[in-house]
């Protein structure tokens, strides 16, 4: 199956900075990734939807200015949770759409983010 | 709106015990149904999925079948192994127009003992 990396793969910051977490498709092109955010015992929640070249399709009650995305090749894609504050803590996860595999997901292993 | 509901866990089993994680679903339209996998310290899976009424999905001893009349995509395995062990979410597709975005359940952990 296609692969997708996250880096980095955990993460400490302290309260106020910016953290950039990465995303790629290794072994095939993505036009359409999505980032996910996953609080402890819960489930999947999707954040934003990436597109290759334009701006990212945000979730309702998703702030777009704190959570820019930029997808800026058709194999990367970050998320830059930008001044963190310790409600930021959680698991994020991205995935990519596979145009080989018609409307499947493959996700990445995913990026622990705590802010002190 | 669209949702999943699965059945909370952990579920801990014996190693050749039968498994059934229940899975229903609330949705518009007609939407493709998936079960994801995901180990310890791994990214999600695929592990199988169905895209219409009556199908049924399987893949390393798992299987599924998409129940229109019950909203049911329930979990099975006949016989369940220690490397069985691991998160597993339901997810539908959301909306007709294939998007690809996925609406997941809260997920089941398995643990299964030798």
């Amino acid at each position: 199956g296609a692969v997708v990396s996250q880096h980095p793969s955990w993460v400490i910051c302290k309260s106020g900075t910016s953290v950039k977490i990465e995303c790629r498709s290794l072994d095939f092109q993505a036009t359409t990734m999505f980032w996910y955010r996953q609080f402890p015992k819960q489930s999947l929640m999707l954040m934003a939807t990436s597109n290759e070249g334009s701006k990212a399709t945000y979730e309702q009650g998703v702030e777009k200015d704190k959570f820019l995305i930029n997808h800026a090749s058709l194999t990367l894609s970050t998320l830059t949770v930008t001044s963190a504050h310790p409600e930021d803590s959680s698991f994020y996860i991205c995935s990519s759409l596979s145009g080989r595999v018609y409307n499947e997901q493959f996700f990445g292993p995913g990026t622990r983010l705590t802010v002190l | 709106g669209n949702s999943v509901t699965q059945m909370e866990g952990p579920v801990t089993l014996s190693e050749e015990a039968f498994l059934t994680i229940n899975c229903t679903y609330t949705a518009t339209g007609y939407p493709s149904l998936f079960w994801y996998v995901q180990y310890p310290g791994e990214g999600l899976q695929l592990l199988l999925k169905a895209t219409k009424a009556d199908d049924k999905g399987s893949n390393k001893g798992f299987e599924a079948t998409y129940r229109k009349e019950t909203t049911s995509f329930h979990l099975e395995k006949g016989s369940v192994q220690v490397s069985d062990s691991a998160v597993y979410f339901c997810a539908l597709n959301r909306g007709s127009s294939n998007t690809g975005k996925l609406i997941f359940g809260q997920g089941t952990t398995l643990q299964v003992k030798p």
